[in-house]
């Protein structure tokens, strides 16, 4: 069954560093998300995508966040300069647009670790 | 206020019996969408089940069952026949208006545990 997938699973960086998160998403979806949840919290939106543009962002979604699908397949969450609070669990996420209730799966997370 | 309340922290159940897990939800959006995702402790989202705001029958996916209460805004999970790999942590969340592909708004989870 085809899923989503991110890499790393862990990434471990110095505050003020630049990390990029990379995901595959299922290869037919049209529509990919960024999620992310801090540790014992709830996941949180922080943006969506689709057509090579952003459709959707919240307002955690500043201007050290950009998203990119440099080629067919990768779709990528990159922050600039993080910070220590940027440290959470980050989830992407792809759907279909045909049919009711698309639903949007997830891929197992990347862990990044602010220090 | 919380567009999606889940109301119990964590859950106890015994092993081959049923639960149900608690759901509700604020929106004034005629159009919406309910999930239900579960986490175990490896962390990965996976999907169990989803029921639509103009579904007339609840939801049901294996073990898996919605119900669906529209005047009562509500969507609680009911697991069937728990088992011991039912133990994890289960996010409801809603998509709102009438785009199927907008953003998903979760709940704080609730932590369910399988005692054998």
């Amino acid at each position: 069954e085809p899923e989503v997938t991110q890499t790393p699973s862990h990434q471990v960086t110095q505050m003020g560093q630049e990390v990029i998160l990379r995901c595959v998403p299922i290869s037919n979806h049209l529509y990919f998300y960024w999620y992310r949840q801090i540790l014992g919290q709830k996941v949180e939106f922080l943006v969506s995508f689709y057509n090579n543009e952003i459709s959707e962002k919240s307002e955690i979604f500043d201007d050290q966040f950009s998203v990119e699908r440099p080629d067919g397949s990768n779709f990528t969450l990159k922050i600039r300069s993080t910070k220590l609070e940027d440290s959470a669990m980050y989830f992407c996420a792809s759907s279909p647009t045909s049919g009711n209730g698309d639903t949007q799966y997830f891929g197992p997370g990347t862990r990044l670790t602010v220090l | 206020a919380q567009k999606i309340t889940q109301t119990q922290p964590g859950m106890f159940v015994q092993e081959k019996e049923a639960v149900t897990l608690d759901c509700t939800y604020d929106t004034s959006d005629p159009s919406y969408g309910l999930f239900w995702y579960k986490q175990p402790s490896s962390g990965e989202m996976i999907f169990l089940i989803y029921q639509g705001s103009y579904d007339q029958q609840n939801a049901t996916e294996g073990r898996y069952s919605l119900n669906f209460q529209k005047a009562r805004k509500s969507a609680n999970l009911v697991i069937s026949a728990s088992q011991l790999g039912d133990s994890a942590m289960y996010f409801c969340a809603m998509r709102e208006g009438e785009s199927n592909t907008g953003k998903l708004i979760f709940g704080q989870g609730t932590t369910l545990q399988v005692k054998p």
